[in-house]
């Protein structure tokens, strides 16, 4: 069964440095989302992105994230400059356009920012 | 804006026991519902979803859920637990409006079968 990819699992950066988290979505998909939980909270909704640009974003994106799809099947997070904060599980998603509507999760990395 | 709001963080229940873990939603506009299960060091796995029609959906793993839009509700149900449902299990809505709206979650609840 074709699943979401993500890379690393688990990743430690020093404040202040960048980071790129790295998804292969579902290869037939066509939206693909970030999420985010910090331990002990609920899962929060980064960004979504469809047709080669942001459809969606949450206040929780600000100018230090982006996103990019650089070769049609990489999906990528980058934060700019790592905050203490931003340590948390980062899930990557993806949704076929007719699908019934269910977004397929990746396993997740983990981000340690010291 | 969406929001959901699960009744129970944990819920500690003996193996082959009826389990139900509570969820309402509040929003402003229809929305699709779901239940989301996450097993130790895994992603997120969909156990059912509530998109029209009967009220009462059944999903993966046996567990089922129902709908009541009176009271904003999408409680999930299984009649017997096993060791192996011990996980988090988080309710998660969308808007109907648009394809590809994000997920708004819940809190989580930690369902823990002891045998």
């Amino acid at each position: 069964e074709p699943e979401v990819t993500q890379t690393p699992s688990h990743q430690v950066t020093q404040m202040g440095q960048e980071v790129i988290l790295r998804c292969v979505p579902i290869s037939n998909h066509l939206y693909f989302y970030w999420y985010r939980q910090i331990l002990g909270q609920k899962v929060e909704f980064l960004v979504s992105f469809y047709n080669n640009e942001i459809s969606e974003k949450s206040e929780i994106f600000d100018d230090q994230f982006s996103v990019e799809r650089p070769d049609g099947s990489n999906f990528t997070l980058k934060i700019r400059s790592t905050k203490l904060e931003d340590s948390a599980m980062y899930f990557c998603a993806s949704l076929l356009w007719d699908s019934p509507y269910e977004q397929y999760f990746g396993p997740g990395t983990r981000l340690t920012v010291t | 804006a969406q929001s959901v709001t699960q009744l129970d963080s944990q819920v500690p229940v003996f193996e082959e026991a009826p389990v139900e873990l509570r969820c309402n939603y509040s929003s402003s506009v229809s929305v699709y519902l779901f239940w989301y299960v996450q097993y130790p060091n895994q992603g997120l796995q969909l156990l059912l979803k509530y998109l029209s029609g009967s009220t009462l959906v059944k999903g993966i793993n046996g567990f089922e859920a129902e709908f009541n839009k009176s009271q904003t509700s999408f409680h999930l149900r299984k009649p017997s637990v096993h060791i192996s449902d011990t996980a988090e299990y988080f309710c998660a809505v969308s808007p109907k409006k648009t394809s590809g709206s994000r997920l708004t979650f819940g809190e989580g609840t930690q369902l823990t079968v002891n045998p």
